[in-house]
Parts: C-alpha cells; sequence; structure tokens
C-alpha cells in the first residue's frame, strides 16, 4: 500500500509565523494530497499536486513536490490560530489503484 | 449540497454487540472508503470499494464487514469479533484521478 509519512509530528508556532511540514513516500505517484483534520472531525481536501509539478498555490498555501527526493512539503504562511489542526498528506499511486494509506500526520499549535 | 454523511455522530455498543455505521454520498463517486483512527494515530484503511456489489479488505478489516448494493451507500458493520472496536470511524469517497478524498464528519464508536 501506499503510505506517506508526515513530518514533524508536532509543531508550535506563534501566530503570523509561517508552519513547515513535510510527507515523504515510496513509489511512483500521479498526485498528492494535503488534508486538514480538526479535532474530532473528518478530514478536509486542502490541496492536491501532479506529479508533472513542483509548486502549488491556495490562499495562503504553499506546496512543492520533488519527485526525486519522493517528498513533499506544505508551507502555512501567517499562520492564524484557526489553523491549528492536524495535517495529512496522501498519494495516488500509477499503475492503477492501490490502497492509499494516511501517516499519523503533524499536529500543529498556533499560539494567539 | 453535495457531500458524504455519516451516522449516527455518537454511537455505544456493549459487548457481543454487532453495531452497524451509516454512510452515504451524493456525489455520484464509484469509490468508497472506511478508515479507522485511533487517539494521536493516523487513519487506518478497513474497507473500500470501488464499484457497485465489490469492495475489499484493507489492512485491518477482521471484525469488520461491509456491502456495497448502491452507489450512495456503503454501510459498515462492527461485529463482536473485533475485540477493541472504540475508535473514530471515517468514511471517505472520490471521483476521478486527480481529485482528492471527500470524508464525512465521522462517528465515534465506544464500547459500554
Amino acid at each position: 500500500s501506499q503510505q506517506g509519512e508526515e513530518d514533524p509530528q508536532a509543531l508550535s508556532i506563534q501566530e503570523g509565523e509561517n508552519a513547515t511540514m513535510n510527507c515523504s513516500y515510496k513509489t511512483s505517484i500521479n498526485n498528492l494530497q494535503w488534508y486538514r483534520q480538526n479535532s474530532g472531525r473528518g478530514l478536509v481536501h486542502l490541496i492536491l499536486i501532479r506529479s508533472n509539478e513542483r509548486e502549488k498555490h491556495s490562499g495562503r498555501l504553499r506546496v512543492t513536490l520533488d519527485t526525486s527526493k519522493k517528498s513533499s512539503s506544505l508551507l502555512i504562511t501567517a499562520s492564524r490560530a484557526a489553523d491549528t489542526a492536524s495535517y495529512f498528506c496522501a498519494t495516488d499511486s500509477r499503475g492503477g489503484y492501490q490502497k492509499v494509506t494516511f501517516g499519523i500526520g503533524t499536529k500543529l499549535q498556533v499560539i494567539p | 449540497d453535495g457531500g458524504i454523511t455519516q451516522s449516527p455522530k455518537y454511537l455505544f455498543r456493549k459487548e457481543g454487540q454487532n453495531v452497524t455505521l451509516s454512510c452515504e454520498q451524493n456525489l455520484n463517486h464509484d469509490a468508497m472508503y472506511w478508515y479507522r483512527q485511533d487517539p494521536g494515530q493516523g487513519l487506518r484503511l478497513i474497507y473500500y470499494s470501488q464499484i457497485v456489489n465489490d469492495f475489499q479488505k484493507g489492512d485491518i478489516a477482521e471484525g469488520y464487514s461491509v456491502s456495497r448494493e448502491k452507489k450512495e451507500s456503503f454501510p459498515l458493520t462492527v461485529t463482536s469479533a473485533q475485540k477493541n472496536p472504540t475508535a473514530f470511524y471515517l468514511c471517505a469517497s472520490k471521483g476521478t484521478a486527480n481529485y482528492g478524498y471527500t470524508f464525512g464528519s465521522g462517528t465515534r464508536l465506544t464500547v459500554v
């Protein structure tokens, strides 16, 4: 099965600072996705980056993808207390359907 | 509004009892998934279905059963064979390639 592994597991920053979290994976992918989960809620899809893209922006989110290193990073700029959540990555693989799994996630705390 | 509805939000199960968690989507997605999340853990795949009347075991299928009689519905039964069912259960669906997963808001199951 394909698995994304997030790093660090926990991150605490002050409001207004930038937050960077990373994701590594093991096999070739079609795309990589980032999700946010607020405590006790379902996951919300944030952004998808395709394997032929290197960088993508959505509002205060910036995602990069390095397929040679099999890694991705999610940058949240000018963080807000409302960004406090866990963040997960997931991948869709090449070569037909594979079981997609999610890692433990990065737990981000933004201190007001 | 299109989305996924999980019910109930909270569910209590007595020892030795089977319970069924509901998951309904009106997104016209072919693929549907069930994940289990334990505190501080990532999501673990229980079952998934790519098409009506077909489903496959995920990584932790023992003690669970599913059906996919309609495209919109993918109920999960937690049987008495599941020895440690207390967890947060998430249902998700996915449409075509290069789109992310849509998650429900989850069902929290507790054994009493």
